[in-house]
């Protein structure tokens, strides 16, 4: 069965701190990973979308990696701030053939919160 | 700038109502979905739409029908709503097939009550 897991569950830093969110996947043959942001009670605003043939994709102070080989992604949050507490989202494109059609797999999520 | 719109914010109904979930996007994408988000379960797609008056289920459809007589367009249909139905709803889109190395975009979100 494919599957996504982040770790961890919730995250607490204080403000300015670097910190790393992880994604790891059960089937290394994927279209793309995308990462999201969710703020409580509210959609789902995409941060980054990282395809199979990258290694890494930038986005201001995000970057997130993806090691296809071993079903790994991480999400780099440069010099936090207490607004880039939310639950991030990571989700997973499977190449499953035939009418795959694009449906993502979402982790459980990472809550992290920055605090001033 | 892209956008998916979802028509309410939050609902209340009761048990037994029928209920209409509208989604609506600009970006002429091909592929539209629906999922629910729970405490503990995580999002969870209960159908998607591949093109005009095409659907497959997802992983929970039980309960649920769906329908797209417009590209843009995207409807979940709770035939006879219950308790258990009360969750928060996502509309997705994104492009088809052809482009699959592109991003799916969300709506804000229905908030279902179902008393």
């Amino acid at each position: 069965k494919q599957e996504v897991t982040q770790i961890p569950a919730a995250l607490s830093v204080p403000e300015g701190e670097n910190l790393v969110l992880n994604c790891s996947f059960t089937d290394s043959a994927i279209y793309n990973l995308q990462w999201f942001r969710q703020d409580p009670g509210k959609g789902l605003t995409s941060l980054l979308l990282i395809q199979s043939s990258q290694r890494e994709q930038t986005s201001g102070r995000l970057n997130a990696s993806l090691d296809k080989s071993s079903g790994r992604s991480t999400l780099y949050i440069a010099a936090s701030q207490p607004g880039d507490s939310a639950t991030y989202l990571c989700a997973v494109r499977f190449n499953a053939g035939g009418t795959s059609y694009g449906k993502l797999t979402f982790g459980q999520g990472t809550i992290l919160t920055v605090h001033p | 700038d892209v956008k998916v719109t979802q028509s309410s914010r939050y609902l209340v109904k009761r048990t037994g109502e029928k209920v209409f979930l509208e989604c609506v996007q600009d970006m002429d994408h091909e592929n539209m979905f629906w999922y629910r988000q729970d405490p503990g379960l995580g999002l969870r797609l209960i159908y998607f739409s591949y093109d005009v008056k095409m659907k497959e289920k997802g992983d929970i459809p039980e309960g649920y029908s769906v329908s797209r007589e417009k590209k843009e367009r995207f409807s979940l249909i709770l035939e006879s709503a219950s308790t258990n139905q009360t969750s928060m709803y996502l509309c997705a889109s994104s492009p088809g097939t052809v482009k699959m190395n592109t991003e799916a975009f969300f709506g804000q979100g229905t908030r279902l009550t179902v008393v």
